[in-house]
C-alpha cells in the first residue's frame, strides 16, 4: 500500500493563479482531510470529507474548494492564489466506522509558495 | 471549541537522558482521544502514541510514554533514553466526537550528542 499520496511536492504560484493539489489514498478510508501548516505553527483544518459526495468546512476554509467524487481522491482547489496561502499542505485519511477512533494517516505534504 | 496548548516552544536533552514535553487541552467532552505526532525535518507526520480518555492507564510505546491527567486536562509525553533520531517537532493533538484533530503549536526537540 502506498498510503496517502500527495502531488506535487513543491509548487510556486503567482498571485491570482489557480491550482489543484492532488491527494489519493489506497486504504479504503472513508474520512479524508486537508490541513495547512504555517511556519512555527501546528496544522489547521481546511476541509474534510466523511465519504464520497460529502464535504464540510474546517477551521480555515476561505480561498479553497474541495470535492470528493470517489473514496480514493480528495483534491484541494486554490482559486485566485494569495500570498497568505503560502504554506505546507497536508492531506490525511482515516477510517471511522466503529467505536474506536482510528488515527489519521498523513501524506508527505506539498510546499506551496505564492509570489 | 477545543484548544490544545504546548507551552514549551523548544526543549533540549542530552542523548540517553529523559525529557518530558508538556501539553494541556480544553474541552467539555468526556470521551475523546489524545495523540502525540512527531514531525522530523523530512516533514512527515508520524504518530508516536495515542491515549483514549476513558482509559485510566497511561499509554506506552517502547521508549515513549504519556502522563495523562484527565481532571487537570494534561497530557505530557516522556521520552526515555533519548536518541539522535528523536530530534523533531512534536505536536500534541486532540480528537473528540467530531473526528477532527486539533493541534497544538508544537515543541521543537533538540537532542545533543
Amino acid at each position: 500500500n502506498a498510503g496517502v499520496t500527495q502531488t506535487p511536492k513543491f509548487r510556486i504560484l503567482k498571485i491570482g493563479q489557480s491550482m489543484t493539489l492532488q491527494c489519493t489514498q489506497d486504504m479504503n478510508h472513508n474520512y479524508m482531510y486537508w490541513y495547512r501548516q504555517d511556519p512555527g505553527m501546528g496544522l489547521k483544518l481546511i476541509y474534510y470529507s466523511v465519504g464520497a459526495g460529502i464535504t464540510d468546512k474546517g477551521e480555515v476554509p476561505n480561498g479553497y474548494n474541495v470535492s470528493r467524487s470517489t473514496t480514493e481522491d480528495f483534491p484541494l482547489r486554490l482559486e485566485l492564489a494569495a500570498p497568505s496561502q503560502t504554506s505546507v499542505y497536508f492531506c490525511a485519511s482515516s477510517y471511522s466506522g466503529g467505536v474506536k477512533v482510528q488515527p489519521q494517516h498523513f501524506g508527505d505534504g506539498t510546499r506551496l509558495s505564492i509570489l | 471549541a477545543q484548544t490544545v496548548t504546548q507551552s514549551q516552544p523548544e526543549m533540549s536533552v542530552q542523548e540517553a537522558e529523559t525529557v518530558t514535553l508538556s501539553c494541556t487541552y480544553d474541552t467539555s467532552e468526556s470521551d475523546y482521544y489524545l495523540f502525540w505526532y512527531k514531525q522530523p525535518p523530512s516533514r512527515q507526520m508520524i504518530l508516536v502514541i495515542r491515549q483514549e480518555a476513558y482509559k485510566q492507564q497511561n499509554a506506552t510505546e517502547n521508549r515513549f510514554s504519556v502522563n495523562f491527567q484527565k481532571a487537570a486536562k494534561s497530557f505530557s509525553l516522556k521520552i526515555s533514553d533519548s536518541q539522535l533520531g528523536d530530534a523533531a517537532m512534536y505536536f500534541c493533538a486532540f480528537q473528540g466526537g467530531s473526528e477532527k484533530l486539533v493541534f497544538g503549536k508544537g515543541t521543537k526537540l533538540t537532542v545533543n550528542p
